[in-house]
């Protein structure tokens, strides 16, 4: 299976600071057809989880535009320009150019 | 309105099954692919399960690969999860969530809890 590793575990940011998250891959996860399926998912307390990017750099609908994601092969950025306090909870990777799909063991981000 | 209504959490012992529910309504359940994902207390998300809109393809996680069934009738609007010889590490949260995890429209239940316990 391939595994995901995220960096770092927790993640304190001042608001209106900017926070990158690394997700590292056990393997590329450049698929047959040319595409990364390299998604990042977030998940506020006390909330379902909810997908943030797809395909390493497309924002899903409604996503606001101070979240981009960038990489490419096995190593993937999440970045938020300024955090605002709406973006407290843990973040997720997570490869579907394989099957079993894996997550990443995510990222807390908190306010200083 | 989009809804998605887990159901059949419930406190169960160990060796024990248990049969997980997930009831669409909104939408044309029969057109979406539909995942089983779920959530150990404080920890960290787990994929499980995949189905394909017909039932025809259906992928598990290898930790739940030969113990948990995957499951749908479109006629009924409901996807299911049926998981037997339950383990202390299966208590978690479970989420139905319809679409694929990695492209398109993606819609998430709010979860229903399952306990492993003697």
């Amino acid at each position: 299976d391939v595994v995901m590793t995220q960096s770092p575990l927790s993640l304190p940011v001042t608001l209106g600071q900017a926070a990158s998250i690394s997700c590292r891959s056990s393997q590329s996860l450049v698929y047959s057809d040319g595409n990364t399926y390299l998604n990042w998912f977030q998940q506020r307390p006390g909330q379902s989880p909810r997908r943030l990017i797809y395909k390493v750099s497309n924002r899903d609908s409604g996503v606001p535009e101070r979240f981009s994601g960038s990489g490419s092969g096995t190593d993937f950025t999440l970045k938020i320009t300024r955090v605002e306090a709406e973006d407290v909870g843990v973040y997720y990777c997570m490869q579907a150019t394989h099957w079993p799909l894996t997550f990443g063991g995510g990222t807390k981000v908190e306010i200083k | 309105e989009v809804q998605l209504v887990e159901s059949g959490g419930d406190l169960v012992q160990p060796g024990g099954s248990l049969r997980l529910s997930c009831a669409a309504s909104g939408f044309t359940f029969s057109s979406y692919n539909m995942n089983w994902v779920r959530q150990a207390p404080g920890k960290g998300l787990e994929w499980l399960s995949y189905i394909t809109s017909s039932g025809s393809t259906r992928y598990y996680a290898d930790s739940v690969k030969g113990r948990f069934t995957i499951s749908r009738d479109n006629d009924k609007n409901s996807l299911c999860l049926q998981m037997n010889s339950l383990r202390a590490e299966d208590t978690a949260m479970y989420y139905c969530a319809r679409g694929d995890l990695w492209f398109g429209e993606l819609f998430w239940g709010r979860g229903t809890l399952v306990t492993v316990s003697s």
